[in-house]
């Protein structure tokens, strides 16, 4: 079975500010990876997608971009943090037919 | 085409009854239909899933009903307890990409 790693578990940042989340994934080769954001009561929103090394597609427009140096790392990145970039950021794995997986998720509160 | 729709948003059921959510979607090309169980400040999990060649999935209390011609599934939750208290996501895809989740379901089980 797959485990799937992310930190930091929490990060307080100013506005402004670069930002850089990291996924791990354990237990599989050549994953989907996947990231999303989640605000508070709300449900999942997909940020972007990766099939593999240096492939990646972006769901929506925003002040974030994602990169996969290797096959199961997968981060996520900002420039300057915008007070609407906070929330909950939860990474996902998966293979073909079978159904995604997530990690415990990364809580980002922009100041 | 693309959409997930789910209901109700929020249920409240006593402890001892049947939870029931239910989700429609759209597009005919999705042949995968996971729910998702998530707590409070953690990553979603996946509860159970079925593929449209069957039209229920049992594991322990959960069922998973499924309405090919209708396009139409839902999750049971029989004998709900407490520590089922959760937001529900439904989630379909094609060939384990293109993940569309439902806005969820906040399900609070009464003691």
């Amino acid at each position: 079975s797959q485990t799937i790693h992310q930190w930091p578990a929490t990060l307080v940042q100013p506005v402004g500010s670069p930002l850089s989340l990291e996924c791990t994934v354990e237990g599989t080769s050549n994953p989907n990876l996947y990231w999303y954001r989640q605000a508070a009561g709300r449900g999942l929103q997909l940020l972007f997608y990766s099939v593999g090394i240096g492939q990646i597609s972006s769901e929506v427009p925003q002040n974030l971009s994602a990169s996969r140096p290797q096959d199961r790392q997968f981060i996520l990145s900002s420039k300057k943090l915008l007070l609407s970039d906070s929330g909950f950021y939860l990474c996902a794995a998966g293979t073909d037919r079978f159904g995604q997986y997530f990690g415990p998720g990364t809580r980002l509160t922009v100041t | 085409q693309q959409q997930v729709k789910q209901s109700p948003q929020s249920l409240i059921v006593q402890k001892g009854g049947i939870s029931i959510i239910n989700c429609a979607y759209e597009n005919t090309a999705f042949d995968y239909f996971p729910w998702y169980q998530q707590f409070p400040g953690k990553g979603p999990a996946l509860l159970i899933a079925i593929r449209p060649d069957v039209s229920e999935k049992k594991e322990g209390r959960f069922t998973i009903s499924f309405n090919k011609s209708a396009k139409q599934f839902s999750l049971h939750i029989m004998d709900s307890q407490p520590g089922d208290s959760a937001t529900y996501f439904c989630a379909a895809s094609n060939y384990g990409q293109n993940f569309v989740f439902g806005p969820g379901t906040r399900l609070s089980v009464l003691p």
